[in-house]
């Protein structure tokens, strides 16, 4: 039972354009959501979170939104930089405190 | 500022052959300890954490034991690999007490078992 799901394996976006990673959920009571950034052969990085109470939360070129009638979170990217490019996963927090992931997204910016 | 530390980096193991990772973090007292552990193409599955010293929990049954000797110190560990126990394994830890906050995570160890 995958409580957590990110259905894009990959995508592909230009340079200075936006980039959109989604994640769907199935528990109703996760009260906070996090995307974590990874590259090959390191740990994920914290890049934002967002609590179950917000819809939107952002950070310099980050915007995560939060649409809990649709189970439903996004990262919005603007503009997306070579950089960008990497792993991205989403979690949720349970009410133990423990995250769930979901399998992550390969965003990959061409210049 | 906080910091944690995770080795080794890679390692090469054969079948049946004992394991034993640690992590340390250091910049703050009484974490919350986690460790994870990713296999290819998968997301991060949670295999043990621990809200203090010799408080352990397990999430799924496996090969693998963990222990917490020390208040900032996180031991992963085995005594008879597997082949399954290969994967790329992480330590995370986050602030305890009761305000929220995200988890942080180490390096990583690369595990092979031959």
């Amino acid at each position: 039972d995958q409580q957590v799901k990110q259905n894009s394996p990959s995508l592909s976006v230009q340079e200075g354009r936006i980039s959109i990673l989604n994640c769907d959920y199935t528990n109703s009571m996760f009260d906070y959501f996090l995307w974590y950034k990874k590259y090959p052969a390191e740990g994920p990085t914290f890049l934002i979170s967002i609590s179950s109470i917000k819809d939107k939360n952002e950070d310099g070129r980050f915007t995560v939104f939060l649409n809990k009638s649709a189970k439903h979170l996004s990262l919005h990217i603007v503009p997306s930089q070579p950089g960008d490019s990497a792993v991205y996963f989403c979690a949720a927090n349970n009410q133990g405190g423990k995250l769930i992931f979901g399998q992550g997204t390969e965003l990959s910016v061409k210049p | 500022s906080q910091t944690i530390h995770q080795w080794p980096a890679t390692l090469v193991q054969p079948v049946g052959s004992p394991l034993s990772l640690e992590c340390t973090v250091e910049g703050t007292s009484n974490p919350n300890l986690y460790w994870y552990r990713q296999a290819a193409g998968r997301g991060l599955q949670l295999l043990f954490y621990s809200v203090g010293i010799g408080q352990i929990s397990s999430e799924v049954p496996q090969n693998l034991s963990a222990s917490r000797p020390q208040d900032r110190q996180f031991i992963l560990s085995s005594k008879k690999l597997l082949l399954s126990d290969s994967g790329f394994y992480l330590c995370a830890w986050r602030e305890g007490g009761g305000r929220w906050q995200p988890q942080h995570f180490g390096d990583g160890t690369r595990l092979s078992i031959l």
